[in-house]
């Protein structure tokens, strides 16, 4: 099955910029969706097929995906992005399976 | 408004069956794919099942094949999830998902979760 790799935690102070790397075998030819989950809610997706920002989401949140690895980029980070994120992608080869990863706790100090 | 109401949680010892819903409102229910995802406590997201828009197709992560069923009713707007023989380790809240585009898109919508604990 097709495994996705996060770190499990990154901390960044507020203002700079968070990156939330995201790891599978050439995922660079996959669709990569991403999500936010702060505790207790469900969760919303902040980034989808790559780098395409739902209405409401922040242009601070951005994203690129290539080769072996995805990157979920927080500019200016404030204190309300601390929360769980998580990559997701579908695993098409024999049937269809969606994926996540293990999830990044982003931390601001 | 799209929404999603899921109920049908509850505690259930192991061996037994639960049956989920979700309830849909807001949007084309018959033009949408929809999904559970299931997250146990304390862990990280889990993809359960997926039905096409029309119900032709379903697809299952290996954990629950043979014991969960995904199915919808068109008339009532409802997802539902029959779960049979479950374990401790089915433990967790499920949601439901719309998918936003058949097997390729997020999943743009969620419910707010019904915890399901399966335990003697």
């Amino acid at each position: 099955s097709y495994v996705l790799a996060q770190p499990p935690s990154e901390s960044v102070a507020p203002g700079k910029t968070a990156r939330i790397t995201c790891g599978g075998n050439k995922i660079g030819g996959k669709s990569v969706h991403w999500y936010q989950q702060k505790p207790g809610q469900a969760p919303v997706v902040v980034i989808y097929y790559d780098s395409e920002r739902p209405s409401g989401i922040p242009e601070r949140f951005s994203g690129s995906n290539s080769g072996n690895t995805a990157t979920l980029t927080i500019s200016g980070v404030e204190a309300g992005d601390e929360a769980d994120y998580y990559c997701q992608v579908w695993d098409t080869r024999s049937d269809h399976r969606g994926v996540f990863g293990g999830g990044t706790k982003l931390t601001v100090l | 408004q799209v929404q999603l109401v899921e109920s049908g949680g509850g505690v259930v010892q192991p061996g037994r069956s639960l049956r989920l819903s979700c309830a849909a409102s807001g949007f084309t229910f018959s033009t949408y794919a929809m999904d559970w995802v299931r997250q146990a406590p304390g862990k990280g997201l889990e993809w359960v099942a997926v039905m096409s828009y029309d119900g032709s197709n379903k697809y299952y992560a290996d954990p629950v094949k043979g014991r969960f069923t995904i199915s919808r009713d068109t008339s009532k707007n409802t997802l539902y999830l029959q779960m049979n023989s479950l374990r401790p380790e089915d433990t967790a809240v499920y949601y439901c998902a719309r998918g936003s585009d058949g097997y390729q898109g997020a999943f743009d919508y969620w419910g707010q979760g019904t915890l399901v604990t399966v335990s003697s």
